[in-house]
């Protein structure tokens, strides 16, 4: 399964409501994760199976969708959400999405 | 607290060999699936080999691009992975991380810091 992500590069002021996109090439039947990746250090995981919160992570992030198309929201930026966001398919191997890069204006 | 600590990168020539370990605490090491994910210089994310616990025989799987040549292999006992790379390529020149699959939901939540790999003559 590919995982196209979009846009690729997303610039935002902080407070703003924030949507990255992630679609399958076929369908990844909730199999989703995203993943957090500051610069230098390794990916963080934020959300499992779709729309589940990992322990320790901030409210302001969400995530929707079914079949081929997900949604990571956040619902008001912060500027330590500095961040390139990779989602991540486990229902038919494991493939990563190619990122979006996020900037703070 | 989950923690991995990656250790043998390195420079190597092309077509030379390198092997990398990944020292595991802080959970049931012998309950998780553990993998290899590596991220060339500016690029994204690709998953490199993983393999799979003891009551799955050890399976493992690997990215097209480093069959034959790569090999993954855990010792339970030592809470280690290995990565042993062969007849390697520029193209293999990238951060290599550790990465714990939990046996839950079958997603890496506990990765290394990386592991630092140039291929180069």
């Amino acid at each position: 399964i590919q995982l196209t992500q979009s846009p690729s590069l997303l610039s935002a002021s902080v407070g703003d409501r924030v949507t990255l996109s992630c679609k399958g090439s076929q369908n990844i039947n909730n199999y989703l994760a995203w993943y957090q990746q500051k610069l230098g250090e390794a990916p963080k995981l934020l959300i499992y199976k779709t729309n589940s919160l990992q322990t320790g992570i901030p409210s302001r992030f969400s995530g929707s969708g079914s079949g081929t198309d997900y949604t990571l929201t956040i619902s008001s930026l912060h500027s330590e959400d500095l961040a390139t966001y990779y989602c991540y398919q486990y229902n038919n191997g494991l493939t990563f999405g190619s990122g979006t890069k996020l900037e703070i204006k | 607290e989950m923690q991995l600590v990656e250790s043998g990168g390195g420079l190597v020539q092309p077509n030379g060999s390198l092997k990398l370990s990944c020292a595991a605490s802080g959970f049931t090491f012998n309950t998780y699936d553990m993998s290899w994910v590596r991220q060339s210089p500016g690029k994204g994310l690709g998953l490199v080999a993983g393999i799979s616990i003891k009551s799955y025989n050890y399976a493992t799987f690997y990215a097209d691009s480093v069959k034959g040549r790569f090999t993954i292999s855990r010792d339970d006992s030592q809470s280690m992975v290995y990565l042993q790379m062969n007849n390697m390529k520029t193209e293999d020149t990238a951060l290599y991380y550790c990465t714990a699959i939990n046996p839950g939901y079958y997603v890496m939540d506990a990765w290394g810091q990386g592991a630092s790999v140039t291929v180069s003559s």
